[in-house]
Formats: C-alpha cells, sequence, structure tokens
C-alpha cells in the first residue's frame, strides 16, 4: 500500500497522560502536515514539515503539542498532559510540492481523552 | 484571515438526482482547492482538485468549478447513487489547506 498510514488508528487515554502518534506519507512526498477535526467540524491545520523541516505551526499547537519529522520520512505528534478538551481526529497528509502540493491524507487517529 | 463556507450543511436527495454542493471563501489569493469525500469515522479521500488558473475538473460524474473572482467553487455531481452519501469538505490552499465545515449528503435509494 503506498498510502498515508497512521498509528494507533484509536487511542484512548487519561487525563494528564502523555501519547504520541505516528504518520508515515506517501514515500516520495517532501510535504507533511498534521491537521486537527472535532465532530461536525472540518479538519483545522497544526503544523507542516518540507522534508525535515518545520515550517509552520497553527496558535493551536499550545506548548503541550510537539511534532518531529527526523529524517525527513515518518512524523510523530505527541501531546503531553493531554486534556479532554484534546478529544478529536488527528489527521496526517503528505504532498509533492511540485504536483501543485495535492495532499493525500491518512486514516486518522481518533484520540479520546477521559 | 481566509475563511471557507459550504452550503448546505447537509442535502437528502432521491437516487438518480443531480445535485450541486457550494463552497465559498474569502481571500481570492489562492493556490488551489481542494475537493474531499469524508466518510463516517474515516479519513479524507481527495475527489478533485483545481489549480488557481484553471476553471474546472472532472472526474466520472463528478465536476467541479472555480471562480475565483467571486471566491465560489461548486462541487456537481451526476445521477446520485446511494454510495455517494458522505460528507464532501472544500479547502483552498493558500500556505495551508483551509477547510469549510462540509456537507454531509444523503442519498436515498
Amino acid at each position: 500500500d503506498t498510502g498515508v498510514s497512521q498509528n494507533p488508528r484509536h487511542k484512548i487515554t487519561k487525563r494528564g497522560q502523555n501519547v504520541t502518534f505516528r504518520c508515515d506519507p506517501i514515500s516520495e512526498h517532501n510535504r507533511l502536515y498534521w491537521y486537527r477535526q472535532t465532530l461536525g467540524q472540518g479538519p483545522e491545520f497544526l503544523t507542516y514539515f518540507q522534508n525535515e523541516a518545520q515550517l509552520e505551526k497553527s496558535r493551536l499547537l499550545s506548548d503541550r503539542f510537539s511534532a518531529e519529522r527526523p529524517k525527513g520520512s515518518f512524523s510523530t505528534l505527541e501531546i503531553q498532559r493531554t486534556e479532554q478538551g484534546d478529544s478529536a481526529m488527528y489527521l496526517c497528509a503528505s504532498s509533492l510540492v511540485s504536483s501543485y502540493n495535492e495532499q493525500f491524507f491518512g486514516p486518522g487517529t481518533r484520540l479520546t481523552v477521559l | 484571515k481566509q475563511e471557507v463556507t459550504q452550503i448546505p450543511a447537509a442535502l437528502s436527495v432521491p437516487e438518480g438526482e443531480n445535485l450541486v454542493l457550494n463552497c465559498s471563501f474569502t481571500d481570492s489569493a489562492i493556490y488551489n482547492l481542494q475537493w474531499f469525500r469524508q466518510d463516517p469515522g474515516k479519513g479524507l479521500t481527495s475527489l478533485l482538485l483545481i489549480q488557481s488558473s484553471q476553471r474546472e475538473q472532472t472526474s466520472g460524474r463528478l465536476n467541479a468549478s472555480l471562480d475565483k473572482s467571486s471566491g465560489r467553487s461548486t462541487l456537481y455531481i451526476a445521477a446520485s447513487q446511494p454510495g455517494d452519501s458522505a460528507t464532501y469538505l472544500c479547502a483552498v490552499l493558500g500556505g495551508k489547506l483551509i477547510f469549510g465545515q462540509g456537507t454531509e449528503l444523503s442519498v436515498k435509494p
């Protein structure tokens, strides 16, 4: 399968715990994006990387959130000290800058904070 | 600040009808516009991408148009089928994708 993959697909955690999600983009794509989607809303941009460089971060990305893409391939999104308001679907997408930045999304990680 | 609005929020049609979903955006300085489909609890599937220099794109029963000057895009679905039932999202790319809230489509057999 050459699509975007995300793991885990579901995560249930208790408030205050740390969680980490992983995204594997389409192999030749140089841009990788993280979005968050709550029920009934469209996805909201969190951050994106071009290769290993993090080029933009949304104000939604508080200091409890950190994202990395250490070798320009897969990326991780960590949430520290989770809060109930962090419950959402976290979506990853990737694109190739030379192909009009058409973004392809993974299946998402559903986070539930109890 | 770019804002994207989709109307209607929900739509129910009988099978076989042709339908139009609407998307409007406030800042015409966009790089491209993408239409996505999302099934419940799933990720997004890219349907069509229209570059800012284009007026429309077609894929099978889907046709998307773009009018940058008026800040509008439409997604036309011909001969709708129950399998088309999903939420349809439009998103504009300036530096990042800005999404509308989606139109939830239900096609009744």
